[in-house]
């Protein structure tokens, strides 16, 4: 099955600065990639995706970047503000007619610091 | 509010109870996903149905159950249950069985003692 690794575990930066974080996956037929944030005490919430056929997706402050041929995707945050802060997943999945199931990375917590 | 509704938002049981869990989707969403949420094992899939129908199974135990019902709430029964079952548990809802974009509710916070 498919088995995703996300890194680092653990991410601090200032207010303002950049943030990256990275995944890569293990199954070829995956082909939709979704990142989460999760607040504490709250369900995670779906922040931008991205899908095979593209290989980078810009949404204001966020971008995400998708190398098929080395299975890795990742996420950049720019101008960091201090809501920013939360734990953030990567997921990969391959929706077909035999389900539409998301395997996620272990999470990274994002603390931005003012 | 992503429109997924959980109930209840907090449980707490001992070993060997039963417990319901209990989501409603999105409004036009038909199908349904419930995922487990553990310090050691992370977001994991469990189950996924569409339109009442069983569509995919994870890792999900044999003393673990779910259903989708006909107005398209679903219900997880989570029976026997041990310490390690602790955990949260998300549902989470998409418009058809393969529509990329899933949404998650709030969760219920199982506590078994």
């Amino acid at each position: 099955g498919e088995n995703v690794e996300q890194h680092p575990s653990t991410l601090s930066v200032q207010e303002g600065d950049s943030a990256v974080i990275k995944c890569t996956y293990s199954d070829s037929a995956s082909n939709y990639f979704p990142w989460y944030k999760q607040e504490l005490g709250k369900g995670p919430q779906l922040i931008i995706d991205i899908r095979s056929n593209v290989g980078e997706k810009k949404d204001q402050r966020i971008a995400v970047t998708l190398n098929k041929t080395a299975k890795h995707f990742s996420l950049h945050i720019t101008e960091t503000q201090p809501e920013d802060s939360a734990v953030y997943f990567c997921a990969a999945s391959n929706p077909n007619n035999a389900g539409n199931m998301l395997t996620f990375g272990g999470g990274t917590r994002l603390m931005v610091k003012p | 509010d992503s429109g997924v509704t959980q109930t209840p938002k907090h449980l707490i049981t001992a070993t060997g109870q039963r417990v319901t869990l209990r989501c409603s989707p999105r409004s036009g969403d038909l199908s349904v996903y419930w995922y487990q949420q553990s310090l050691d094992q992370g977001l994991q899939f469990l189950i996924q149905y569409y339109n009442g129908e069983e569509r995919a199974k994870g890792n999900i135990l044999e003393r673990f159950s779910a259903q989708q019902f006909p107005d398209l709430h679903s219900e997880l029964n989570l029976s026997s249950l041990e310490l390690g079952d602790s955990a949260l548990y998300f549902c989470a809802s998409s418009v058809t069985s393969t529509y990329n974009e899933q949404f998650f509710g709030p969760g219920t916070r199982l506590t078994v003692l």
